[in-house]
């Protein structure tokens, strides 16, 4: 069935550091994929999203390019911020196993120290 | 615009006992999901309501029902609760369902069985 893999964390990061969270996906059919934030205490809020191949998401300097040839959609940011600490999750619908359903990966931990 | 509402925030409850989660959508949302995030499994998905109709569900077992009421609020009712159970359960809103809109999650409701 359709499934994500994020990478392992925490992932522990200096302010203004390159940040680069990995997600492959495993899916027929053509999904689209999006990565999701959880702050401490919250629900998820949407991040950022791409619905076909070679589109690149972004928002608040986080882009993520859907690469179907390695079936991937790595998270990156140029720079990072304290602020930047929470939970990302990758996820996809629309696969021909999962429909309408979100199926997440793991979660990765980020933390951004001052 | 008020966010996703979900009542109450944090619930404990005893084996066996049964338990029903609120959730109110986003104005003119008419689509409900319900994901229950743990440490080990991860968010799964439990179910979607569109209309007041079950669209969509998740690989969980008859205890775990819901229903959505003409005005979009939307329930989630766990019988015969088991440890397993505790989680922080949270629900999503979208307009048009998850395959096609946007999900917009509430800060969920955090179970405890004891």
């Amino acid at each position: 069935g359709d499934s994500v893999t994020q990478m392992e964390g925490p992932v522990t990061l200096s302010e203004e550091a390159f940040l680069t969270i990995n997600c492959t996906y495993t899916a027929t059919g053509y999904p689209s994929l999006f990565w999701y934030v959880q702050y401490p205490g919250e629900g998820l809020q949407l991040l950022l999203k791409a619905t076909k191949a070679d589109d690149k998401g972004s928002n608040k300097g986080f882009e993520a390019t859907y690469r179907k040839e390695t079936t991937s959609f790595h998270l990156e940011k140029g720079s990072v911020q304290v602020s930047d600490s929470a939970v990302y999750f990758c996820a996809l619908i629309g696969g021909e196993t999962s429909g309408s359903r979100l199926t997440f990966g793991e979660g990765t931990q980020l933390t951004v120290n001052p | 615009k008020a966010g996703v509402t979900q009542t109450p925030r944090y619930l404990i409850k005893t084996r066996g006992q049964q338990v029903t989660l609120s959730c109110s959508p986003i104005s003119g949302h008419r689509s409900v999901s319900w994901y229950q995030q743990t440490p080990g499994q991860g968010l799964q998905f439990l179910f979607e309501y569109f209309s007041e109709t079950q669209r969509n569900k998740g690989n969980f077992p008859g205890r775990f029902s819901g229903r959505q009421f003409s005005n979009s609020r939307s329930e989630m009712n766990v019988s015969t609760l088991e440890l397993g159970d505790s989680a922080l359960y949270l629900c999503a809103s979208s307009l048009a369902g998850q395959h096609n809109s946007p999900l917009h999650f509430g800060n969920g409701t955090r179970l405890t069985v004891t």
